[in-house]
């Protein structure tokens, strides 16, 4: 199974609200991703978790908080989100945890809304 | 910034012809890759290319790399529709955890 599923595909929520997205990997990865994409940008880095553990934080507000429960899941909760925070949300893992000597392999995404 | 400029932005060509699409960046890197996003979804890994690598292919894929220019570039030989989609470089800083994606060239064939 060479597949990252992400759910749930749509999220609109209010500025209020709080929700949580997921993300399953069943490859046996040991780096796991989430992304932040905006239309027609690239894809940047929001946290990086290795063998479990947050190894990279790229400064992203506390609204956003990730959690490894364990190797095959990811969750990234939301709170009290802003409407410039509306994007593609999408979440990689890849077998090591050098990067660049990786393939990463994407989930589809998750578009979520703020209102 | 490690960050990729990529050239062109957009490029639109007739289905058979060839596209190609550069990639340059800033610093040194370990390894430098490809990957491919159709509207709105998910990336899909293309290639892989080491640093101590200077050209690697994959089907209809051609990858090279110039360390000396800091650039790469990708081409796609005889473009079918399905390629219509965005291409990102990405690269690593030496030791770095984390890729770094270019701002993507947006591709379309033409039938």
């Amino acid at each position: 199974d060479t597949e990252v599923t992400q759910t749930p595909k749509h999220l609109v929520m209010g500025m209020t609200n709080k929700k949580s997205l997921k993300c399953e990997q069943h490859m046996g990865h040991r780096a796991m991703y989430w992304y932040k994409q905006k239309a027609k940008k690239p894809p940047e880095l929001m946290f990086v978790y290795s063998y479990e553990k947050l190894s990279i934080n790229e400064s992203v507000p506390s609204r956003f908080s990730p959690e490894c429960p364990n190797s095959s899941l990811l969750n990234l909760h939301l709170h009290a989100l802003q409407p410039e925070d509306s994007a593609l949300y999408l979440c990689a893992s890849s077998q090591g945890w050098i990067a660049g000597g990786y393939e990463q392999f994407f989930g589809p995404g998750t578009r979520l809304t703020v209102l | 910034s490690q960050q990729g400029e990529e050239d062109p932005q957009a490029l639109s060509i007739q289905e058979g012809e060839n596209a190609t699409m550069n990639c340059s960046y800033k610093t040194s890197i370990n390894n430098l890759q490809w990957y491919r996003q159709n509207s709105g979804r998910g990336l899909v890994h293309l290639i892989l290319i080491r640093s101590n690598e200077r050209e690697k292919h994959s089907g209809r894929l051609r990858v090279t790399l110039d360390t000396s220019k800091k650039s790469s570039s990708l081409l796609i030989t005889a473009s079918r529709a399905a390629d219509t989609a965005s291409y990102f470089c990405a690269t690593d800083d030496q030791g770095a955890q984390k890729l770094v994606f270019g701002q993507g060239t947006r591709l379309t064939i033409n039938p």
